[in-house]
């Protein structure tokens, strides 16, 4: 199974702030990369697919990049609505494994 | 809009069966391909299976293959997860998801519903 690895697994950040993160796989995944949003209590919310491509409705201050093992997650302006906890999953080969989670907390 | 709304979770003992439900509207649900994946209590998120649009395709995490059998029923806008010899580490809220291909297969998830296998 392909492992991902995500750093940091907590942050404190500020509105406003520029915030990355980061999402390693073990093997190289070429741009088969999602991002999610997921909220206490609530369904995950997709992000981006295919490594960089903004899902539709999602606003434009989120952004992914990336390619083979090492893709970030960058978030350029931090509002109060981005508090969460954010996954990347692996959509290269069965089983599609996610990273642990970063939390991502108001300062 | 798009709407995918789990059934049928609840309390059960090791060893029992339950089987999920899920309801989708708000699209052509024979267009796409359904998953399952699951979140124990405090914990991250699990893929558990997915399913072609004509359901001619299945795969399975190693932890449920053999115990979970996905379907689905395209002319009731359905996705189902049979669940066997359920085990204590199964507890968790399952979610349904919507995906447009292969790779892209959590686009809209529903609001859950939590199994809890306890004696």
């Amino acid at each position: 199974d392909i492992q991902m690895t995500q750093s940091p697994s907590s942050l404190s950040a500020s509105v406003g702030d520029r915030v990355t993160i980061t999402c390693r796989a073990s093997q190289s995944i070429s741009s088969y990369l999602n991002w999610y949003q997921q909220k206490p209590g609530k369904a995950p919310k997709f992000l981006i697919y295919a490594g960089s491509s903004l899902q539709s409705g999602v606003p434009s201050r989120f952004s992914g990049s990336g390619s083979g093992t090492d893709f970030t997650l960058t978030i350029s302006s931090l509002q109060p609505e981005d508090f969460a906890t954010y996954y990347c999953q692996q959509s290269y080969n069965t089983p599609y494994t996610f990273g642990q989670g970063t939390k991502l907390e108001i300062k | 809009q798009v709407q995918l709304v789990e059934s049928g979770g609840g309390l059960v003992k090791p060893g029992g069966s339950l089987r999920l439900s899920c309801a989708a509207s708000g699209f052509t649900f024979s267009d796409y391909y359904m998953s399952w994946f699951r979140q124990a209590p405090g914990k991250g998120l699990e893929w558990l299976s997915y399913i072609s649009s004509s359901g001619s395709t299945k795969y399975y995490a190693d932890a449920v293959k053999g115990r979970f059998t996905i379907s689905r029923d395209n002319a009731r806008n359905s996705l189902y997860l049979q669940m066997n010899s359920l085990r204590a580490e199964d507890t968790a809220v399952y979610y349904c998801a919507r995906g447009v291909t292969v790779t892209r297969l959590g686009d809209y998830w529903g609001q859950g519903t939590l199994v809890t296998v306890s004696s």
